[in-house]
């Protein structure tokens, strides 16, 4: 039972472009929403957060949303950048279980020159 | 070191032998967690380790995989008689946690030890 999915295994956008990787959850405690990237041969790099008490989080060209509702959250890239290739894992976080995250099965961002 | 450091970064192994691999958390990180990515598939949760307190270990696949964190700081991962699905890369992060913790918690992730069983 997966608690944190990533239905989009891989995505291709072309370079200039924006990347919209989706990320949705089942488990209401969630509070806490990470997204990371991984290189190849590399363990995950954090890149941006958001709490529940938001909906949104900007960190230069990257912009995360929370849709609480409909339990969703999406990772905006613009514009992306070959460099941007990579694996990208949505996590989740209930704090009141005791910090354990839940990570995702990653989407495969990859950006065209 | 600054970061988290996991050794060895490569093994190879026969089926049925044990294995170790070894975390550093970054310096006066308290939560300490395993992690596994299998070919393809993303990220599995093993255990966790938070201060003094007991060990979360409802992510362990079974009874052959045990850790251990002495001291507060490093931890062994140890898988008994190891299986071929056990082949995969293995995850240590760590974070720091404090007391009233705002938001802003994240971890911190090794380059993992990527486990070859034959």
């Amino acid at each position: 039972d997966q608690q944190v999915k990533q239905n989009s295994p891989s995505l291709s956008v072309q370079e200039g472009r924006i990347s919209i990787l989706n990320c949705d959850y089942t488990n209401s405690m969630f509070d806490y929403f990470l997204w990371y990237k991984k290189y190849p041969a590399e363990g995950p790099t954090f890149l941006i957060s958001i709490s529940s008490i938001k909906d949104k989080n900007e960190d230069g060209r990257f912009t995360v949303f929370l849709n609480k509702s409909a339990k969703h959250l999406s990772l905006h890239i613009v514009p992306s950048q070959p460099g941007d290739s990579a694996v990208y894992f949505c996590a989740a976080s209930a704090r009141n279980y005791g910090q354990n995250f839940v990570f995702g099965p990653g989407t495969r961002l990859s950006v065209l020159p | 070191g600054a970061g988290v450091s996991q050794s060895p970064s490569n093994k190879v192994t026969e089926k049925g032998k044990d294995v170790e691999l070894r975390c550093d958390p970054i310096s006066g990180h308290t939560a300490l967690y395993w992690y596994r990515q299998s070919l393809g598939q993303g990220l599995e949760f093993l255990i966790y380790f938070q201060g003094n307190s007991a060990p979360d270990k409802s992510g362990l696949p079974s009874d052959r995989f045990s850790a251990e964190r002495t001291g507060g700081s490093v931890s062994t991962l140890t898988i008994q008689r190891t299986q071929q699905e056990d082949s995969a890369v293995y995850l240590c992060a760590s974070s720091l946690i404090q007391a009233g913790a705002a938001t802003n918690e994240k971890l911190f992730f090794g380059s993992g030890t990527q486990l070859s069983v034959l």
